[in-house]
Formats: structure tokens, C-alpha cells, sequence
């Protein structure tokens, strides 16, 4: 069974501090996606990394894709408070998704 | 807005009823994806439909059930509650193929007590 990690579980930072997010998995994905989810709403997608490798910029966040398409980070430079919410990835046509973190950015 | 309608929004019931959850896809898509969201189990795919067939099968209890209706609509049936089964549900479409950009619903509170 294919399974994706998500670390850390739980990031409360200051507004203005950089952080990233780690998704992994001991198994090969073909594509994986990052959503992100505020209270009350459901998961919007943020962006598709498919190729080992890769590197997308969406403004202040930046996804990399791990050259052997087992993981997949999120780094997100001078956070902001609209920054705050649930960030999951997925793999496998969005049949997989990791456990999420929780992400908080104080003002 | 993402365009996918979920109806209710909230459910509160009891042990051993049934209910049935509502997701209306954006238009134009043939793709359907019901999910269960929890706080110790996350986002869990349950099953997803295509033009009116099912296509894939997650992780679905035998006393959940699903359909694609021809005019797209989807219904998630949940029957027998039990305590655990309280959760958020998902709706997510999407047109279908490689790589598609999935749109989800606002979800519907499940709350079985």
C-alpha cells in the first residue's frame, strides 16, 4: 500500500518566518499535488509536480519534487497569516493523501 | 466557489440510521470523488465515479454506498451509523484523465451520536 508522510504534523511561526513542509513516501509516485485547506472549506488545489526533479514557484511558495519521485517539499518564504491552514499532498490520480500539516502563522 | 454543491452541510443523527449525502459535480465534469475526513484518519478516498460507472474503490465500508446519477449528480449512502462514522465528507469532481485538477465541495459534518 502506498503511503504518504507528511512532517512535521503541527508548525505555529511568526508572521514573516520561512518554513518548509515534507511529504514522503517509500514508493514511487508519478505525480504528487499539494492542496491547501482552511477551516470549513474543502482541500484547493496548489499545485502538480511530476517530473523528478522538478522545482514550481506559486509567489512565496516554492515545490520540489525528489529526483526519485518518492517526496515532495513545500517551502513557503516570509509566511504570512493568509498563509494559515491545512497542506496536504496526494499522490496517484488524488487517491492518496497524506495525514496533512496544520500550519499557523501568528501576526 | 468552487462550483461542486454538497447538501447538507450538516447532518446530526443516530446510532443504526441511514442517510444519504448529496454532491452536485461543476458543470461539465464526469468525474466524481467522495472522501471521509477525520482527525485521526485524514483525507480517506472512499470511491470514485465516471460518467455514471464506478472507477475506483478506496477504502469504503460495506455499509456505505454510492452512485452517479445520468445527470452526473452523486449520492453517498451511509447506513447502520456508527459513532466512528462521524466525519467530514468530501465531494471533489473533476473532467476526467491524467494529472486533473480535482475542485471539492465545502464537505457535509457528519455527527452520529
Amino acid at each position: 500500500t502506498q503511503l504518504l508522510e507528511q512532517s512535521p504534523q503541527f508548525l505555529s511561526i511568526q508572521e514573516g518566518e520561512n518554513l518548509t513542509v515534507y511529504c514522503n513516501s517509500s514508493s514511487v509516485f508519478s505525480s504528487l499535488q499539494w492542496y491547501r485547506q482552511e477551516p470549513g472549506e474543502g482541500p484547493v488545489l496548489l499545485v502538480t509536480v511530476v517530473t523528478g526533479g522538478e522545482v514550481k514557484k506559486l509567489k512565496r511558495l516554492t515545490f520540489q519534487f525528489g529526483d526519485a519521485r518518492k517526496d515532495s517539499s513545500l517551502h513557503i518564504t516570509a509566511a504570512q497569516p493568509g498563509d494559515t491552514g491545512l497542506y496536504l499532498c496526494a499522490g496517484e490520480g488524488k487517491l492518496i493523501f497524506g495525514q496533512g500539516t496544520t500550519l499557523q502563522v501568528k501576526p | 466557489d468552487s462550483g461542486v454543491t454538497q447538501t447538507p452541510k450538516h447532518l446530526i443523527t443516530a446510532t443504526g440510521q441511514r442517510v444519504t449525502l448529496r454532491c452536485s459535480p461543476r458543470s461539465g465534469d464526469l468525474s466524481v470523488y467522495w472522501y471521509q475526513q477525520s482527525l485521526d484518519q485524514g483525507l480517506q478516498f472512499l470511491i470514485q465515479y465516471y460518467n455514471g460507472e464506478e472507477r475506483a474503490k478506496g477504502n469504503i465500508l460495506e455499509r456505505f454506498s454510492a452512485q452517479q446519477f445520468p445527470d452526473l449528480h452523486s449520492e453517498l449512502n451511509l447506513s447502520s451509523l456508527e459513532l466512528g462514522d462521524s466525519a467530514l465528507y468530501f465531494c471533489a469532481s473533476s473532467v476526467g484523465g491524467a494529472l486533473e485538477k480535482l475542485f471539492f465541495g465545502s464537505g457535509t459534518q457528519l455527527s452520529v451520536l
